[in-house]
């Protein structure tokens, strides 16, 4: 069974760059679409973008650009990096890996979170 | 952007009730419909996948239905255990929505 986990600094200060790490353990990369999603009490669930394991990146249009995923397969790896953090990205942050049409077109696996406070 | 209304936003039931949560689409998107579980302190966990399909492990008390812009997530005897907030989800296209969540609680 393919487990998730993500880690990260729990405060960033407004302005800054948010990065974050999901490590995958007991599963391939392979044909699997990464993604990163975050829940605060304001918005709710909202998905980021993904990474697939050949290295295309799909984002959320409402970040605005600010989202990159990388991945780094040697290390079983893979990264957010959210730039210009304001209080509206607070937020507990999940890593999750979707299907796709091979293997499902839902969030099958999920990290436990990391809450991400912005605050000076 | 398509949008995904839950109803009710929380709910009381005692238990062995039956309860429904229905979950609206602001355009079609046939069956690619997803519902999870979250409860508290934890990660959503994924119970049914394309509207009907029930995920492995997942208790036989819960089901799923619609097609096209309406769903149901049907709990036929509501259990103890089954305390948390449930969301919706679509698979149609990019950018991946889910519903405000249902959050369901014991009488």
């Amino acid at each position: 069974q393919v487990q998730l986990q993500e880690s990260g600094p729990g405060l960033v200060k407004p302005s800054e760059t948010l990065s974050l790490t999901c490590s995958v353990s007991g599963g391939s990369f392979s044909g699997y679409y990464w993604n990163f999603i975050r829940q605060s009490p304001g918005k709710g669930l909202e998905w980021i973008g993904y990474i697939y394991y050949s290295g295309t990146t799909n984002y959320n249009p409402s970040l605005k650009s600010r989202a990159t995923i990388s991945l780094d397969t040697s290390k079983n790896q893979f990264s957010l990096q959210l730039t210009s953090v304001t209080a509206a990205d607070t937020a507990m942050y999940y890593c999750a890996r979707w299907g796709g049409r091979s293997y499902g077109l839902y969030f099958d696996n999920w990290g436990q979170g990391t809450l991400v406070t912005v605050s000076s | 952007d398509i949008q995904m209304t839950q109803s009710p936003s929380s709910l009381s039931a005692s238990v062995g009730d039956r309860v429904i949560i229905t979950c609206r689409a602001s355009q079609s998107i046939n069956n690619y419909l997803n519902w999870y579980q979250q409860k508290p302190g934890k990660a959503p966990n994924l119970l049914i996948s394309a509207a009907t399909s029930l995920q492995s492990g997942v208790p036989s008390r819960f089901s799923g239905s619609g097609s096209g812009t309406d769903f149901t997530l049907t709990i036929s005897s509501l259990q103890p255990e089954d305390l948390a907030t449930y969301y919706c989800q679509h698979s149609h296209s990019t950018p991946w929505t889910f519903g405000q969540g249902t959050k369901v609680e014991i009488k």
